[in-house]
Parts: structure tokens; sequence; C-alpha cells
């Protein structure tokens, strides 16, 4: 099984809301990623979570807070979001974060920011 | 700074023709070789990855690896219509806390015309 959930498929906000994208694994992975992609572009990597520990932020600005309160779950706060953040947002997860390891996306949530 | 280079076509091939997809990369230590496949408003799909030079098949499709040329390819032989959608290949690279970050092509998109 290979299976990356994200809920919710969709997302409307204001720019004032505050609201979380969750994401879950069951595949025992100890890495978790998340990811943004805009229309026609690839994905770009925002943050890398490996053993429940934050190891990568990729200067993403302070309005997206991750937090992995597990080693199967994945969130992703938003808070005064601008209308430019809207996009596609894939968490993704692997064995581990080392070199050798083949990453599985989620369906990701489309965030419409208004 | 680390680059993957892909031509963004689009590469159209008739039905049963093999397409060809290619792939170079900056960083000569690069490993851990990647192709996705992403069908449009849907997330990327892993279809090969490709760790040691030369070639790895699976089904239809063949991952070809030189590392002395730094180049990645991906081979689809008998081309469906279904196989139309954007081949995102993807390098992992190592930074300095080991934690591999994954960067994408920019995408090929492949047109298989009845």
């Amino acid at each position: 099984d290979t299976e990356v959930t994200q809920t919710p498929k969709h997302l409307v906000m204001g720019m004032t809301n505050k609201k979380s994208l969750k994401c879950e694994q069951h595949m025992g992975h100890r890495a978790m990623y998340w990811y943004k992609q805009k229309a026609k572009k690839p994905p770009e990597l925002m943050f890398v979570y490996s053993y429940e520990k934050l190891s990568i932020n990729e200067s993403v600005p302070s309005r997206f807070s991750p937090e992995c309160p597990n080693s199967s779950l994945l969130n992703l706060h938003l808070h005064a979001l601008q209308p430019e953040d809207s996009a596609l947002y894939l968490c993704a997860s692997s064995q581990t974060a080392g070199s050798y390891n083949e990453q599985f996306f989620g369906p990701g949530t489309r965030l419409t920011v208004l | 700074q680390k680059e993957v280079e892909q031509n963004s076509g689009p590469l159209s091939v008739p039905e049963g023709a093999i397409a060809s997809l290619n792939c170079t990369y900056s960083d000569r230590g690069s490993q851990s070789f990647f192709w996705y496949r992403q069908y449009s408003g849907k997330s990327p799909e892993l279809i090969m990855f490709i760790y040691s030079n030369g070639d790895k098949e699976d089904g239809r499709f063949t991952a070809q690896l030189n590392k002395a040329s730094q180049y990645v390819s991906l081979l689809i032989r008998d081309s469906q219509p279904s196989d139309s959608a954007t081949y995102l290949c993807a390098v992992i690279y190592l930074g300095s806390s080991n934690t591999g970050k994954l960067i994408f092509g920019q995408g090929t998109t492949l047109q298989v015309k009845p």
C-alpha cells in the first residue's frame, strides 16, 4: 500500500482566515514533505520532516506553519494568506529522508485564497 | 543552484510508437533519479526510479541513466493515448543535514495521438 491521504480536497479561504491542511500515511515512513505546485509548474519543496523533526524549511513565509504530531500525520497551518498562495498543496512521504528513497505523493489540496 | 532540465514539449507521438523523454541534471554527485507522471489536475505518480548506470525496465517503461553525461531518460514503448500526461524528471540532492531534497524539472508534456 503506497497511499498518502490528504484532507480537504478543496479549500477556499479569506485572507484573514485560519485553516489547516492534513496529511496521513500508514506505510511506516519516517520522512514527510510539503510541496506547493502552481499551475503548469513543477512541485516546489516547502518543508521536510524526518523522524518527526523539522529538517528543512525552504525559507517559507511564517504564514505557513508545519506540524508533525506523530510519525503518521503531518499538518500545515495557514494564517493570513495572500491570493498568490493559491495553489495545489501536496504532501509526500518516504521511508527515510536520505538519498535512496522514493517519495509517494498524496492527491493534494487545491487551495484558493480570496 | 541545483538544476534539472527537461524539454517542455509538447512531444507528440502516434499510438503504438516509442516516446523518448530526456532530462539532464547539474550536480555530478547526485545518486537518485525519478520519473513521475502527472495528469492534468492530479498529483504526481511515481512510475520509475533508477540509482545505477544503465537501463531499468518495468513493463512498457525503461529508464536509462548515464552519470558520466549527467543524463536520464525515459522510454515508453507501445505508447497509448492514456499515456498523455506531463512527465516530471526529479533528482535528489543531499543537503548538509544529509536530508534529501527532491528537485523537479519543468516537465515534458506528452501527447499520444490515436
